[in-house]
């Protein structure tokens, strides 16, 4: 069972559209991370939530904790080429040991 | 040159030879991971040390172990490969105190055959 679930896992859309990308679980978390991996390399970290319905952009990126920090989406407006990749979001818990746990990532194919 | 380094990048072996995959880093940080990828399951922790005497099992931590050389070094073994470990393999590493914000390395693909 995978603790955080990202949903699509696959998406394909055409150069201009919006999308959104959502990572969501029944744990609380004290923190969440998005990261954006392309083929051959490591994941990338984009950004850092850690505030209940916190709000973070980055260029046409848009990041969203819930209020319950349980949940968070990643919006991207007007997407171009560039943009496509495997995204992941990750999750540090409260109890114990401060790791990291991953969702299974979403392939985005952005279409010129 | 990249912060966090792992040799090799890519290594095809037999079933049952043991292998290891190194990771060096320059960033200064304490906490090393290794984490394993396969196909539509994201990324699963292995082994992670917070530490050079700190070592701590991870999720899926059967098969493998670990050894933190130094605070920049951490390495991971295959006493005995199998063909169900074939996948690729990232090294990490996170500041104390820092929400776990982790820099990966390049990744190592193992093929076992």
């Amino acid at each position: 069972t995978q603790l955080l679930e990202q949903s699509p896992q696959f998406l394909s859309i055409q150069e201009g559209e919006n999308l959104t990308v959502y990572c969501n679980s029944s744990s609380v978390f004290s923190s969440l991370q998005w990261y954006r991996q392309e083929p051959g390399e490591g994941p990338v970290l984009l950004v850092t939530v850690v505030t209940g319905g916190e709000v973070k952009k980055l260029k046409r990126l848009t990041f969203q904790f819930g209020d319950a920090r349980k949940d968070s989406s990643l919006h991207i407006t007007a997407a171009q080429p560039g943009d496509t990749g495997l995204y992941l979001c990750a999750g540090a818990q409260f109890q114990g040991a401060q790791k990291l746990v991953f969702g299974q990532g979403t392939r985005l194919t952005i279409n010129p | 040159d990249a912060d966090v380094t792992q040799t090799p990048r890519n290594r095809i072996t037999k079933t049952g030879k043991r292998i290891m995959l190194e990771c060096s880093q320059t960033k200064g940080h304490d906490r090393m991971y290794w984490y394993r990828q396969d196909p539509g399951l994201g990324l699963r922790l292995i082994y992670y040390s917070f530490d050079v005497k700190d070592i701590n099992k991870g999720e899926i931590s059967d098969g493998y172990s670990v050894s933190r050389q130094a605070q920049a070094k951490f390495s991971l073994s295959l006493e005995s490969a199998i063909p169900n470990q074939t996948a690729l393999y990232f090294c990490a590493t996170s500041l104390t105190g820092s929400n776990t914000e982790a820099f990966f390395g390049q990744g190592t693909r193992l093929t076992v055959v």
